[in-house]
């Protein structure tokens, strides 16, 4: 079965940098855009940025366009998210998502992680 | 961006009832719109793609209608493990972007 599972959060300070990851199984990860969406404590859902199959696609949220990067080691089935300058506003527990079409960006998402909490906090 | 308007932020409802939740796009969507299901602590679950298609397992009491900017998620028979939130969210362009939730809770 479909299992997407995140990794790599934790407290870290205003300015500072984070990576998290997401291990995939149960698919042909290669085959599949990702994306990363993240969601406030006790608030909605906020789309953070997206990476086509083949990897040369790649959308960026404005809240985090040019701190973000998101990447992918299809040779290890993972995603990453690499977080820099973070912010207190981008404390958040932070979800992967598969996009529901193989090849190509549907932008609907049919199998998420867990999620893995960043809380940027000095 | 095109702004995702979700109505009402909450309802209460028995089971059994018939519940609607309405979303309105600030533009032009077409039919790319997705709806979630969210339960507290727990990660969304995608109900309806491209506007009216059911995910696959998602039980047929869930339907969705609507194309341009007005969209509809329909229950029509509540069920106890409905009671959660639920999230629009427009496939059309980046940034992709959600409505702000309706809780679905039990009157």
């Amino acid at each position: 079965q479909v299992q997407l599972v995140e990794s790599g959060g934790g407290v870290v300070q205003p300015g500072r940098s984070l990576r998290l990851s997401c291990v995939a199984s149960g698919f042909s990860f290669s085959h599949f855009p990702l994306h990363w969406v993240r969601q406030a404590p006790g608030e909605g859902l906020e789309w953070v940025a997206v990476l086509s199959s083949d990897g040369t696609n790649k959308y960026y949220a404005d809240s985090v366009k040019g701190r973000f990067t998101i990447s992918r080691d299809d040779s290890n089935n993972t995603l990453f998210l690499e977080m820099s300058s973070l912010r207190a506003e981008d404390t958040a527990v932070y979800y992967c998502a598969r996009d529901w079409a193989r090849g190509y960006i549907s932008s609907s998402l049919d199998y998420w992680g867990q999620g893995t909490l960043v809380t940027v906090s000095s | 961006d095109i702004q995702m308007t979700q109505s009402p932020s909450s309802v209460s409802a028995s089971i059994g009832d018939r519940v609607t939740i309405t979303c309105r796009a600030s533009q032009d969507v077409s039919s790319w719109l997705a709806w979630y299901q969210q339960k507290p602590g727990k990660a969304p679950k995608l109900l309806i793609y491209v506007a009216s298609s059911l995910q696959s397992g998602v039980p047929s009491r869930f339907s969705g209608s609507g194309s341009g900017t007005d969209f509809t998620l329909t229950i029509s028979s509540l069920q106890p493990e409905d009671f959660a939130t639920y999230y629009c969210q427009q496939a059309k362009s980046f940034p992709l972007t959600f409505g702000g939730g309706t809780k679905v809770e039990i009157k």
